[in-house]
């Protein structure tokens, strides 16, 4: 039930864009995007619910395609600071966790 | 911040001794997590509480328990670490933001068993 991502590493010079992938073989309600600095936890940045929304924080933003079960991350006139592992959490209906399944995470290194 | 405290933060430990990993929340959070994270593995649910005394299993549950006797608390225990235990733990809640209702992290444990 873990979600794919790809690619798995990509280094960036400031200033150029990214996306990143999402890809699930399951039906998802939700899909959470985090960021991760080495050493500390991951952080929230953004929920896409079902219904093909496009969200936005800072350059950063994200869509979601329920019928294709993915969602790609996108990140435009990176800077430095966006240096980090990003991890898709998707949420799959009737679970009673209410928990997420994590990818295993996309390393993005921004240089100058 | 969501308001959730582990301890320790660190610790190194010999194998088959028992561990305890302590969670503690401040916001009456009905759902709490425990997370491990592997490199290439990702993050993945060790065990999950949805209520006091009301806890179960995820997807890499074997060699650990857990217990929730008081809304706040969330305890991880180790019966007898073994080396593929090594790892960081996060422990995490379920909450509304502003953005919506997702997961929030812990700071993280990390373990490492010799």
């Amino acid at each position: 039930q873990q979600p794919v991502q790809s690619p798995q590493a990509v280094i960036l010079r400031e200033g150029e864009d990214a996306v990143i992938n999402c890809s699930s073989s399951k039906a998802l309600y939700s899909v959470h995007w985090y960021r991760q600095k080495h050493g500390e936890a991951p952080v929230f940045l953004m929920i896409l619910l079902k219904g093909g929304e496009q969200k936005g924080h800072e350059k950063i933003s994200a869509s979601f395609n329920e019928k294709k079960q993915q969602s790609s991350l996108y990140l435009t006139a990176s800077q430095l600071s966006y240096s980090g592992t990003y991890f898709c959490g998707t949420e799959i209906p009737q679970t009673g966790a209410n928990n997420l399944f994590f990818g295993t995470g996309t390393r993005l290194t921004v240089i100058p | 911040d969501a308001g959730i405290t582990q301890s320790p933060r660190h610790k190194v430990t010999e194998t088959g001794t028992p561990v305890t990993l302590r969670c503690h929340q401040t916001e009456n959070h009905r759902y709490m997590y425990w997370y491990r994270q592997d490199p290439g593995h990702g993050l993945r649910l060790i065990h999950y509480s949805y209520g006091v005394k009301d806890t179960d299993k995820g997807e890499v549950s074997d060699g650990y328990s857990v217990s929730r006797s008081k809304t706040e608390d969330f305890l991880l225990t180790l019966e007898s670490a073994t080396s593929s235990q090594t790892s960081v733990y996060f422990c995490a809640i379920r909450a509304q933001g502003h953005s919506g209702n997702t997961i929030y992290f812990g700071e993280g444990s990390w373990l490492t068993v010799v």
